[in-house]
């Protein structure tokens, strides 16, 4: 399978608790997205990486999240101290750069804090 | 504010016919716009784009056409079968990052 996967695909954890996702591009995609999807909603831009470079955030990135690609390849999503309001699908996207519109996705982490 | 919406939650269809979802926008630095699918449980599958310099695109059953006077796409499935049915995004791309719509459910009933 040479699509974008995602792990865990669910994450439940308490209120504080630090989480980490992984999400694992196509592998000739240099392009790295991460999204937000809540209960009847689209998803959310959070943030994306070109290569190693972290390009773009959203303003619903706050200081309480952290994302890197430290080689261009795969990606880490970190939410420190975690809320009730993180509570969410999180989703991975990649794309190439020059049709950076045309963006798969993974399946998606659902992420739970009780 | 919502820079993109869709403003149908649900459509049903009989299978055979057409089914014509809308999505309406109001930022005009959008270049590109999208239409994809989801199942329950996967990510959103990429089904069709358009730039935003053309009127209208089509991939078999799939069609998506834009009016940029109006800040309107819609996506035209004909004939609309029932393993269509799941929950339809449409996309703008501004700069690579997409802002996504709220999702209508199209359920195609046989």
């Amino acid at each position: 399978d040479t699509g974008v996967s995602q792990d865990p695909r669910h994450k439940i954890t308490k209120r504080g608790q630090n989480v980490t996702f992984r999400c694992d591009p196509i592998s000739e995609h240099n392009r790295l997205y991460w999204y937000r999807q809540t209960l009847g909603q689209g998803p959310e831009f959070l943030t994306y990486f070109q290569n190693e470079a972290q390009l773009e955030k959203s303003r619903l990135l706050s200081d309480r999240f952290s994302a890197e690609r430290p080689k261009g390849s795969f990606s880490t999503l970190e939410i420190q101290r975690t809320e009730q309001g993180d509570s969410a699908m999180y989703l991975c996207a990649s794309s190439l750069a020059d049709s950076s519109y045309e963006q798969y996705f993974g399946p998606g982490t659902r992420l739970t804090v009780t | 504010d919502q820079q993109v919406k869709q403003n149908s939650p649900s459509l049903s269809v009989q299978e055979g016919r057409i089914s014509i979802l809308n999505c309406d926008y109001t930022n005009s630095m959008f270049d590109y716009f999208l239409w994809y699918k989801k199942y329950p449980a996967e990510g959103p599958t990429f089904l069709i784009s358009i730039s935003s310099i053309k009127d209208k695109n089509e991939d078999g059953r799939f069609t998506v056409f834009l009016n940029k006077s109006a800040k309107h796409l819609s996506l035209h499935i004909v004939p609309s079968q029932p393993g269509d049915s799941a929950v339809y995004f449409c996309a703008a791309s501004e700069r690579g990052m997409l802002t996504f719509g709220g999702g209508t459910r199209l359920m195609v009933k046989p």
